[in-house]
């Protein structure tokens, strides 16, 4: 049972770059998957979350990423992916896609996390 | 700035009990009761300990719980190991604006 990002790279200031998150030993389709980040030396910011087909697949971002960034996913794929558009140097850090606890319920806690992948957005 | 407040830095000597304090305001932690801890080592992602104030997922040692009062949750960690030194984040639910916020985090050392 884990979560595998990849994608992450070094990427110009107003470009834009696509995360994956690769799910195994589970049904991804079943979840409610979840989007955090940590810039270099700080500590942990909520990005966004999209809920389960199941559920009606609604997604939500937190404020500083809202219309910039974009959830989606391919459950016969079992990938999840954070498409980042117009990016600034703030967005710098790595990037955590995780499985939420409840199916439902925002912030129920995320009980599997990926090992993270890098975003650099240099000044 | 993080939206809920945590001590930058607790400790303890191996065996005995720290609490991590974690304050919000009446629209996060004080409505809602989807409080989450995690702990992080450095270079790794980080570790559900608690969801819902209180809850531990399976796995989680004993040693590790969670409480709230008003607008404050607590993390505490009983019987302190060696391996309990980490970083330390709270955070809640804070409505469906705003949706999920995070603590400072507390980095926890073991004498």
């Amino acid at each position: 049972v884990q979560l595998v990002e990849s994608g992450g790279d070094l990427v110009q200031p107003g470009r834009s770059l696509r995360l994956s998150c690769t799910a195994s030993g589970f049904t991804l389709g079943d979840y409610a998957l979840s989007w955090f980040r940590q810039a270099p030396g700080k500590g942990l910011e909520w990005v966004g979350v999209i809920r389960s087909k199941g559920h009606g697949g609604a997604r939500e971002y937190a404020a500083s990423v809202k219309g910039r960034f974009t959830i989606s996913r391919d459950d016969s794929k079992s990938i999840a992916y954070l498409q980042m558009d117009s990016l600034k140097t703030e967005d710098t850090g790595v990037y955590y896609c995780t499985r939420d606890l409840s199916t439902f319920y925002y912030g129920s806690g995320s009980d599997l996390w990926g090992q993270g992948t890098l975003v650099t957005v240099p000044s | 700035q993080p939206a809920l407040t945590q001590p930058p830095s607790a400790s303890g000597s191996p065996g005995q009990s720290v609490t991590i304090s974690c304050t919000g305001t009446g629209s996060d932690i004080g409505e809602y009761n989807f409080v989450s801890w995690y702990q992080q080592h450095p270079g790794k992602a980080p570790k559900l300990l608690i969801h819902e104030v209180n809850k531990r997922p399976s796995g989680v040692p004993d040693r590790f719980s969670g409480s709230k009062s008003g607008n404050t949750a607590s993390l505490t960690v009983s019987g302190l190991q060696a391996e309990d030194e980490a970083d330390y984040y709270c955070s809640s639910y804070a409505g469906s604006n705003i949706f999920v916020v995070f603590g400072g985090g507390t980095k926890l050392t073991v004498l």
